[in-house]
């Protein structure tokens, strides 16, 4: 069974600061990896998809990489802002069966101006 | 604009009562799924649907019903619900059959007394 771990679960950092976000699972037999943003008592905001053949996506200060083999993902997040706090999900969806999203646990990310 | 909806956004119910949350895109999306989310479970797929007319079960069906009649609506149904359906819900789309980047509605928060 697919098993989705984030590191750290919070996280606090000055305003400015770049900062890594680490996604681990244990299953390498995955079709893609999404991060997501959720707000308090929000929905789910994607961030960026990495299908399985890629290495990195990015997205304005946003920059994921996937490393399948070693079943790691990080996002970094350049030259944080407190528009930044949030929690940070990654999920999966393995490359066989009903497609579901096995998500983390989240990182609590709070940027401090 | 593409967005997925979600009605009603907060519900409170009593044990028994017979609910159904709406789920809508307008994003000609194939795959739709529903998600609860549980403070130290995450999110686990409740339901989901490949296409038009055919769903299926995720990890925590019990007590939940769906139907997929049009491409556009997947609703989300409680027949008699209790105190443990207390969650918020998450309904969610994408373009392939789960392949693709998911998009997620807003939520619903639920409370059975």
């Amino acid at each position: 069974k697919q098993e989705v771990t984030q590191i750290p679960a919070a996280l606090s950092v000055p305003e400015g600061e770049n900062l890594v976000l680490n996604c681990s699972f244990t299953d390498s037999a995955i079709y893609n990896l999404q991060w997501f943003r959720q707000d308090p008592g929000k929905g789910l905001t994607s961030l960026l998809l990495i299908q399985s053949s890629q290495r990195e996506q990015t997205s304005g200060r946003l920059n994921a990489s996937l490393d399948k083999s070693s079943g790691r993902s990080t996002l970094y997040i350049a030259a944080s802002q407190p528009g930044d706090s949030a929690t940070y999900l990654c999920a999966v969806v393995m490359d066989t069966g009903r497609r579901a999203l096995t998500f983390g646990s989240g990182t609590r990310l709070q940027v401090q101006p | 604009e593409a967005q997925v909806t979600q009605n009603p956004r907060y519900l409170i119910t009593v044990t028994g009562k017979k609910l159904t949350v709406t789920c809508s895109q307008n994003m000609n999306h194939e795959y739709m799924s529903w998600y609860r989310q549980d403070p130290g479970l995450g999110l686990r797929q409740i339901y989901y649907s490949m296409n038009v007319e055919v769903t299926d079960k995720g990890d925590v069906p019990e007590g939940y019903k769906v139907s997929r009649k049009e491409k556009r609506n997947f609703p989300l149904i409680l027949e008699s619900p209790s105190p443990n359906q207390t969650s918020l819900y998450f309904c969610a789309s994408s373009l392939g059959q789960g392949t693709s980047e998911q998009f997620f509605g807003p939520g619903t928060r639920l409370t059975v007394l």
